[in-house]
């Protein structure tokens, strides 16, 4: 079965300063992973995402991701956090995408962030 | 991009009652919907996947009596939640699936807030 572990429950940072929020996944096969916002009172937004190809993907809101199979990990980073960025994040990971049968997501326990300005 | 209507985005019942959500795909056909529950503090949990004309298929553990899902068009998925009790109080997400040329995608809605007094 897929599973997610989101270590941190709640991180604070000051504006301005690096972001990594970190993700672990446990997958059969090759996972097909997400990293997902949410706002108070509202659905989630998708930042990124990876299928295959380069290990390092680009998202919106200056948002990165790595893919390290070996360490079965897929954290996000942002080099310069915002106060905007305060928020929830959920990692994901789903089986690989035509599956036939929809993406059913497995969902990490979130990581809160705070913003200090 | 794609938009996904939930609604309402907060709905307070009494006990006992039942309380429908609607999930619409605004400009695009979902080819799936999913349906999932957030309790606070928690990540999301998958409930139910539906498909267009046919009957949903639940996660185990949960009621398909008394979670009822409706998947009557392309557009529009329900989910009722029958014979509400307090501890059905959470927070409800539902999410399309459209297959694009190369992959699949998912838009969630903003989430349905329920309390039931």
């Amino acid at each position: 079965a897929q599973s997610v572990t989101q270590p941190d429950i709640h991180i604070t940072v000051s504006e301005g300063a690096s972001l990594e929020l970190r993700c672990n996944y446990s997958y059969g096969a090759t996972p097909y992973l997400f990293w997902y916002v949410q706002s108070p009172g509202q659905g989630l937004q998708l930042l990124l995402k990876y299928f295959s190809g380069d290990t390092l993907v680009q998202g919106i809101k200056g948002f990165e991701a790595e893919f390290k199979r070996s360490q079965s990990s897929f954290n996000l980073r942002k080099p310069s956090v915002h106060w905007s960025d305060a928020a929830e994040y959920f990692c994901a990971v789903g089986a690989t995408p035509r599956t036939g049968g929809g993406n059913k997501l497995t969902f990490g326990t979130g990581t809160q962030l705070k913003v200090e300005l | 991009g794609a938009v996904v209507s939930q609604h309402p985005s907060r709905v307070i019942c009494k006990s006992g009652t039942s309380v429908k959500i609607e999930c619409r795909s605004l400009d695009f056909q979902a080819t799936t919907m999913f349906w999932y529950r957030q309790f606070p503090k928690q990540s999301l949990m998958l409930m139910a996947t539906s498909n267009e004309g046919s009957k949903a298929t639940y996660e185990q553990g949960v009621e398909k009596d008394k979670f009822l899902i409706n998947h009557a068009s392309l557009t529009l998925s329900t989910l009722t939640v029958t014979s509400a009790h307090p501890e059905d109080s959470s927070f409800y997400i539902c999410s399309a699936s459209v297959f694009g040329a190369t992959n699949e995608k998912l838009f969630f809605g903003s989430g349905t807030q329920l309390s039931v007094l």
